[in-house]
């Protein structure tokens, strides 16, 4: 069964940094590109970013472009997500989500999610 | 990259059939097979139902299909389930490596 377990949420003050994790389970992690998506409070689904399976290809969404990284540890079965200069706008829950093995554009597991709260 | 349009709402009692609809572009819906859609429910991670525009995952009943026309696809759920109450959020390759979403759409079973 495959697991995907995010930890590293919480509350940042503005412009502050996180670094969140997505430790996975249950499937050969090395095989699969992974995405990171995220939902405001109340809100609908944003894509954040996507990482290839050897780590040698990253996209990103131009809300974040500049300020996220995504990466991965292959050997540790585990995608990162590094988050500064952080913003109100950026407070969300974030999910790490496994592709579907038709294209990265699908994603057929996913994560319980993190909150991320960015608030003085 | 502007989100998908999507009706805030739609209604159906047990055993009917409803469509939601997704609108976009030609950069986004219209120029690209690659719609997929996804089921949420409350405090639960998404679930994706439909991929390549109307390719159903294992385990994801016929009831739920997908199409496309334009720039507008559409998710129909059929003879409608209480468990079918949820959100649904459709998404689209955008070209240049980017995802967009829809606004969402909340389902409620009368």
């Amino acid at each position: 069964e495959v697991q995907l377990l995010e930890s590293g949420g919480g509350l940042v003050q503005p412009g502050g940094s996180l670094r969140l994790s997505c430790a996975a389970s249950g499937f050969i992690f090395s095989s699969y590109a992974m995405n990171w998506v995220r939902q405001a409070p109340g809100k609908g689904l944003e894509w954040v970013s996507v990482i290839g399976s050897s780590g040698d290809k990253t996209y990103y969404a131009d809300s974040v472009k500049g300020r996220f990284t995504i990466s991965r540890d292959n050997s540790k079965s585990t995608l990162y997500l590094q988050m500064n200069s952080l913003r109100a706008e950026d407070t969300a829950v974030y999910y790490c989500a496994k592709r579907h093995s038709s294209s990265w554009y699908y994603s057929d597991s996913w994560g319980q999610g993190m909150l991320v709260t960015v608030s003085s | 990259q502007s989100a998908l349009t999507q009706p805030p709402s739609a209604s159906g009692s047990p055993g009917q059939s409803v469509t939601i609809s997704c609108t976009g572009s030609s950069s986004d819906v219209g120029g690209y097979n690659y719609v997929s859609w996804y089921q949420q429910h409350p405090g639960k991670a998404p679930k994706l139902i439909i991929y390549e525009v109307s390719k159903r995952p294992s385990g994801v009943p016929d009831r739920f299909s997908g199409s496309k026309s334009g720039n507008t696809a559409s998710l129909t759920v059929s003879g409608l389930q209480a468990e079918d109450e949820a959100d649904y959020y459709c998404s689209s390759y955008a070209g240049s490596n980017n995802l967009v979403f829809g606004g969402g759409t909340k389902l409620t079973v009368l």
